[in-house]
């Protein structure tokens, strides 16, 4: 398997702008996971979902962020409109369960927001 | 909530040496896992230890968990450049949740 797969890996983008990120998890993970990871704040979870379901959200800092899984191998992390402090870089993750099970993590999104 | 924290922030070791890394928690886990990180990539899961368990082996790695001083410590033996690289401890949060929650990592500077 090639491993969790994340599209961009960079994105540079102005302040207003809808940025889109996405994720291909790990075939046969139940588990899919989006962190954001500052150096204030270290890494954040945003959001998980199981069998493509949201599970915890609470994690969403704002009604600007969303996200999606319509099928087991896509999820998108979506924010509209960004904003400069969005600025981090983003990780997706797939496991096959939660905290009793290691997570495989992709190579991460940089968003730059000007 | 973070539940895990890493002690010490920073680490600069000379090539061969040991390198400890400890993480501190606040409440009871049931397990607890470490994480290397290195510059411009993703998390890479190292090992996962319960509660149940005292100490834990993987290469050149040992892991060790005292539940009763809510901590847990990495030993890096015969440390290698290639060693450098951010470590996180990850613990279950706060309250029964099922999310994995990460401390902030120790970020270990291996010289030749």
């Amino acid at each position: 398997d090639a491993g969790v797969i994340q599209s961009p890996r960079h994105e540079v983008t102005e302040m207003g702008q809808e940025v889109t990120l996405r994720c291909k998890p790990i075939s046969g993970h139940d588990y899919l996971f989006w962190y954001r990871q500052t150096m204030m704040r270290g890494l954040e979870l945003l959001i998980y979902f199981n069998n493509n379901v949201p599970i915890d959200d609470s994690g969403m800092p704002e009604d600007r962020f969303s996200a999606k899984m319509p099928n087991a191998s896509f999820s998108t992390l979506k924010i509209q409109p960004s904003e400069p402090r969005d600025s981090a870089v983003y990780f997706c993750a797939s496991s096959f369960g939660t905290f009793s099970y290691e997570q495989y993590f992709g190579p991460g999104t940089r968003l730059t927001v000007t | 909530s973070q539940q895990g924290e890493e002690d010490p922030q920073a680490l600069s070791i000379q090539e061969g040496e040991n390198a400890t890394m400890n993480c501190s928690y606040k409440t009871s886990i049931n397990n607890l896992q470490w994480y290397r990180q290195n510059s411009g990539r993703g998390l890479v899961h190292l090992i996962l230890i319960r509660s149940n368990e005292r100490e834990k082996h993987s290469g050149r790695l040992r892991v060790t968990l005292d539940t009763s001083k809510k901590s847990s410590s990495l030993l890096i033996t015969a440390s290698r450049a290639a060693d450098t690289a951010s470590y996180f401890c990850a613990t279950d949060a706060e309250g029964g949740s099922e999310k994995l929650v990460f401390g902030k990592g120790t970020k270990l500077t291996v010289n030749p």
